[in-house]
């Protein structure tokens, strides 16, 4: 069965501090893994990685795919309150169909 | 500016009464898609159209019905026959298939029916 899994699924940090959230995946024709951003109303595209071991960057904001051990991760370093948010992982399989993990809340305290 | 403009922001419905709810996008996508998001879960997938006229049911169909007449509009209609209708619904579009491109996200529609 097709699955993507994120951990961890809540996280409270302090203002400063870098964090890594993760995303394993299984799923079958496997085209492009996305990660968005969901504060309160609609995400918001963060990345779309599609080649192994290519770090693709914006800001204090990173991300990496491993597509021989079927991961990715985000990485958000000297993180600030604006931050907190929920962090979808998606994998398009196919053309333009996609499974979404469940999201990582991250909280970032003052 | 470009976007997908979901309508109402906030729906209250009584049990047994269809509703429907508006996703119009600008930014000239030819897929569109719903999603259903409830706390705790990922997005799932309700129904998508790749092409105007056209459109396949996703994960978590029964219930819901949509439309595809023109390519700015796919709205969609939650049935009485739909068991657990209150969650939040999120309309998205992206640019084509055959091409790796993200999903674009409207605002959402918290329907809530009691």
């Amino acid at each position: 069965e097709d699955k993507v899994v994120q951990s961890p699924l809540s996280l409270v940090v302090h203002e400063g501090d870098t964090v890594t959230l993760n995303c394993s995946y299984e799923v079958t024709n496997f085209r492009s893994l996305l990660w968005y951003k969901q504060e309160k109303k609609a995400p918001t595209f963060l990345f779309m990685l599609t080649s192994s071991g290519i770090e693709k960057k914006s800001g204090r904001l990173s991300s990496i795919l491993d597509k021989k051990e079927l991961f990715s991760i985000l990485n958000i370093t000297a993180t600030q309150t604006g931050d907190s948010a929920v962090y979808l992982c998606a994998v398009e399989y196919n053309f333009n169909k996609f499974y979404f993990g469940s999201g990582t809340k991250l909280n970032v305290k003052p | 500016d470009g976007g997908i403009t979901q309508s109402p922001k906030y729906l209250f419905r009584k049990e047994g009464q269809n509703v429907t709810l508006s996703c119009e996008q600008n930014l000239n996508h030819d897929a569109m898609y719903w999603y259903r998001q409830d706390p705790g879960q990922g997005l799932r997938l309700i129904y998508y159209s790749q092409i105007v006229n056209d459109f396949q049911k996703g994960d978590i169909a029964e219930g819901y019905s949509v439309s595809r007449e023109k390519k700015e509009s796919f709205p969609l209609t939650v049935t009485s026959a739909q068991k657990n209708p209150t969650a939040f619904y999120l309309c998205a579009s992206s640019i084509s298939q055959g091409r790796n491109s993200p999903l674009h996200f409207g605002n959402g529609t918290r329907l809530t029916v009691t």
